[in-house]
């Protein structure tokens, strides 16, 4: 199975401040990295698919880049609803795996 | 408008099976893959398995020995099945369509 680690594991960060997080795989993924934001309510919305596109209605402050084993989402500005979890999967091969997750906190 | 929505017993005994449904509305089930994930309480994400709109199944490793997972198109759901339950099954179960659709997922305890 492909091992994702994700970093960190939270973040204190400030409204307005840029952030990244950060997913590396045990393999190459080949750019099929996905990301989610979860809410504390459970309500899990993807944001981005094939590391950089951004899925419908998903605002142009998420971005993603990488490649290879190496992937990251930065978030340009943050506001009071971006603080929550986001986790990585990857869907090169079964079993999709997850990253263990980025609590953003506000600082 | 597409929507997935998860069902089943909120409370099931060690040792039996559970039995959720994810009832899906707004496109066919021999259109797009549905896939399970689950999340126990105050833990990550688990990717359970996936049906693929062919009708084929890949289940995660650790589980696949209790896993079932199959789907009725004509009434536009798809089923999990985890057998021999354990406490460590506890969690809440999500069922997702392959470009971005999220069902809002079901709390399932195990307990006896």
């Amino acid at each position: 199975d492909i091992q994702m680690t994700q970093t960190p594991s939270s973040m204190p960060a400030s409204l307005g401040e840029r952030v990244t997080i950060s997913c590396r795989a045990s393999q190459g993924i080949s750019n099929f990295l996905n990301w989610y934001q979860q809410k504390p309510d459970g309500t899990i919305k993807p944001l981005i698919y094939y590391t950089s596109n951004l899925h419908s209605g998903v605002p142009s402050k998420f971005s993603g880049s990488g490649s290879g084993t190496d992937y990251s989402l930065t978030i340009s500005s943050l506001e009071p609803e971006d603080f929550a979890m986001y986790y990585c999967q990857q869907y090169d091969s079964y079993p999709n795996t997850f990253g263990a997750g980025t609590k953003l906190e506000l600082k | 408008q597409v929507q997935l929505k998860e069902s089943g017993p909120g409370l099931v005994q060690p040792s039996q099976t559970l039995s959720l449904t994810c009832t899906v509305a707004g496109f066919s089930l021999t259109s797009y893959n549905v896939q399970w994930v689950r999340q126990p309480p105050g833990k990550g994400l688990e990717w359970v398995g996936i049906i693929w709109n062919t009708g084929g199944t890949r289940y995660n490793s650790a589980l696949k020995s209790r896993l079932s997972i199959s789907k009725d198109t004509s009434k536009s759901q798809v089923f999990l099945k985890v057998n021999s339950l354990q406490t460590e099954d506890t969690a809440t179960y999500y069922c997702a369509r392959d470009s971005g659709y999220w069902g809002q997922g079901v709390m399932v305890t195990v307990s006896s």
